[in-house]
């Protein structure tokens, strides 16, 4: 079946470091998403990001379609970035049922 | 001031029992799913829905029943409770099933016990 894999599992940064989050797919259509898990559970969407770069704030989202990686960096990191980062990817092409990486769980220290 | 409503926000339930998860969406969405995260998992999709009609169940068991009894409502069913399910289920929508964002609730955290 499709698979998604993140990388890292962990990140801890200190506050004003970067990060380059990884994910890797197994089918080239994947119309990739990024979201963010606060610590408490919350999930919101990112980026919608089926190829090429994005940017929203101290992130960028950055897809390569062909060769099935996306990656997700965070620029001077602040410890509200804290929590986790899935990307998903949506095989079938209709939104209906998106296929979730493990997750990177980032934390911030001040 | 939450768009995606879903009750209750924790549940513990005894092996055996029925419960039923409810969302509500105020995006004015015509899709809506529901996921399920267990400890140690990816997030797994279960179902979709798009103007009230089933339109993909990744889910192996029946005894997970959606309803959708109005196009903003997407409950969920569980008959025969098991340990296993527990986890934290949630619901999401999106304006049609093409690819376009997705929205989460903040998610029922089921226990059974």
């Amino acid at each position: 079946g499709q698979q998604v894999q993140q990388s890292p599992a962990s990140l801890v940064l200190q506050e004003g470091e970067n990060a380059e989050l990884q994910c890797n797919f197994s089918s080239t259509a994947t119309r990739l998403q990024w979201f963010y898990q606060h610590p408490g559970g919350r999930l919101v969407s990112l980026f919608y990001n089926p190829s090429g770069t994005k940017h929203t704030g101290r992130l960028t989202s950055t897809t390569v379609t062909n060769e099935r990686r996306g990656s997700l960096h965070i620029s001077s990191s602040q410890t509200t970035d804290s929590g986790t980062y899935f990307c998903a990817i949506d095989p079938y092409q209709g939104g209906r049922a998106l296929i979730f990486g493990t997750g990177t769980t980032v934390s911030v220290s001040p | 001031d939450p768009k995606i409503i879903q009750k209750p926000k924790y549940l513990v339930a005894v092996t055996g029992s029925e419960k039923i998860l409810i969302c509500e969406q105020y995006l004015g969405h015509n899709a809506m799913y529901w996921y399920r995260q267990s400890a140690k998992k990816p997030l797994e999709f279960m179902f979709s829905y798009s103007y009230q009609k089933l339109m993909d169940n990744q889910t192996a068991s029946s005894r997970f029943q959606p309803q959708s009894s109005k196009k903003n409502h997407l409950d969920l069913q569980i008959t025969a409770l098991k340990p296993d399910d527990s986890a934290t289920y949630f619901c999401a929508s999106s304006q049609g099933n093409s690819g376009n964002t997705l929205y989460f609730g903040e998610g029922s955290r089921l226990i059974v016990v």
